[in-house]
């Protein structure tokens, strides 16, 4: 089966500095790859996802990238605020039905 | 309002007292699923339901039995719950039939202790 891995653990940044988190996956078929960003006590939510056809993805501070030979992707947050506080999801969906998730990255932004 | 509604929030129980946590959503969605939650592990998929009388096992199926006889609702069962089952569950619905290709919609989470 799919398996995400998903880097750093934690990561912490000053307020205004950019993030990055890192995801591998291994099956080569995985075509879609979402981030949900969970705030702490409350439920995971989707902020951005990229398919397989598209190398990058942009919302306002959030950027998404994707390397399909490298099996790899990205999360980048620019300009951090201290309400981006919080733990990311990676994830890849993984042959029928399944969505395989990374163990999380917690993002802290000091003000 | 869409949502995903789980019952109850909180439960302290002990080893071998059945317990069932329900789900329900409202925005007519053929895909369901169930999540738990721990430390450092992160999101591991119990069990997935594509539509009404259709379930099959996630990764950690063991201990749990899940059932659809309904579209809307898709509890989860814990017949003879352990200490290992202790942990922080989360329902889910997707407009994605599968599942896997689009926004995962999820309930507030159910915090289950099990002493």
């Amino acid at each position: 089966g799919e398996n995400v891995e998903q880097h750093p653990s934690t990561l912490s940044v000053q307020e205004g500095d950019s993030a990055v988190i890192k995801c591998t996956y291994s099956d080569s078929a995985s075509n879609y790859f979402p981030w949900y960003k969970q705030e702490l006590g409350k439920r995971p939510q989707l902020i951005i996802d990229i398919r397989s056809n598209v190398g990058e993805k942009k919302d306002q501070r959030i950027a998404v990238t994707l390397n399909k030979t490298a099996k790899h992707f990205s999360l980048h947050i620019t300009e951090t605020q201290p309400e981006d506080s919080a733990v990311y999801f990676c994830a890849a969906n993984s042959g029928y039905s399944t969505l395989t998730f990374g163990k999380g990255t917690m993002l802290l932004v000091s003000p | 309002e869409a949502q995903v509604t789980q019952n109850p929030r909180y439960l302290i129980t002990v080893t071998g007292k059945k317990l069932t946590v329900t789900c329900s959503q409202n925005m007519n969605h053929e895909y369901m699923s169930w999540y738990r939650q721990d430390p450092g592990l992160g999101l591991r998929q119990i069990y997935y339901s594509m539509n009404v009388e259709v379930t099959d096992k996630g990764d950690v199926p063991e201990g749990y039995k899940v059932s659809r006889k309904e579209k809307r609702n898709f509890p989860l069962i814990l017949e003879s719950p352990s200490p290992n089952q202790t942990s922080l569950y989360f329902c889910a619905s997707s407009l994605s039939r599968t599942g896997d290709t689009g926004e995962l919609f999820f309930g507030e989470g159910s915090r289950l202790t099990v002493l």
